[in-house]
């Protein structure tokens, strides 16, 4: 079945740094793949989504990779400030562009210091 | 104005009781989703409504049941709560598949179900 692994321990980095966030997934190739952030007590926020076609994404201090050789994509943050801090899920597409359906990364929770 | 609201925020109850949670989105999406978020931080999708119809129905215990009575309502039914149905349970909806690309999910604040 498929498996989607995002660094389960806590990312703590020094403000201004970049933060790089990996997602992992195995056992299946989807089509896009999207990036959320949740803080405590709320929903998911919609901020990236990538296609398999495509290497890169930016948004503004959010760039977006995709690797569908390596099965992973990664997120990064540049000029990270405090208010960055959340969890960051990753979620990939099942079925084809049709789909409505996605499925969740565990998240890893990313702490930046003043 | 709130895009995707539940109610109620915080639920708790005991084992064996029957309890709903309501969701409206005022966004003029098509789809809406039941979503559950467990202690482990996994969400994972129950099921899912495109105008009023049934479309994502995961493996998911017939105690729970989904109620869609017009495309900006969803709702979640459970009968005979059980311990382990607690967890956090979100709300979201959509736009078709097209344009889920390009704006994902738009989720609610979640509803914490706890179970005692």
């Amino acid at each position: 079945s498929q498996k989607i692994e995002q660094n389960s321990e806590a990312l703590n980095i020094q403000e201004g740094k970049t933060a790089t966030l990996t997602c992992n997934y195995t056992n299946y190739s989807p089509a896009y793949l999207q990036w959320y952030r949740q803080d405590p007590g709320r929903g998911p926020v919609f901020l990236l989504l990538i296609r398999e076609n495509e290497k890169e994404k930016r948004k503004e201090r959010l760039k977006v990779t995709f690797d569908t050789t390596l099965k992973q994509s990664l997120f990064h943050i540049t000029a990270s400030q405090p208010a960055d801090s959340a969890t960051y899920l990753c979620a990939l597409s099942l079925g084809g562009s049709g789909t409505y359906k996605y499925i969740f990364g565990t998240g890893t929770r990313l702490k930046v210091l003043a | 104005d709130t895009a995707v609201s539940q109610t109620p925020k915080y639920l708790v109850t005991q084992m064996g009781n029957d309890k709903s949670i309501k969701c409206e989105q005022n966004l003029g999406h098509d789809t809406m989703y039941w979503y559950k978020q467990d202690s482990k931080k996994f969400l994972k999708i129950m099921f899912s409504y495109n105008n009023k119809e049934l479309i994502i129905n995961e493996t998911v215990p017939n105690r729970f049941s989904p109620k869609s009575p017009d495309k900006a309502h969803l709702n979640l039914h459970i009968n005979s709560l059980e311990l382990g149905d607690s967890a956090v349970y979100f709300c979201a909806s959509s736009q078709n598949p097209s344009r889920l690309v390009n704006y994902g999910y738009t989720f609610g604040s979640g509803t914490r179900l706890t179970v005692v």
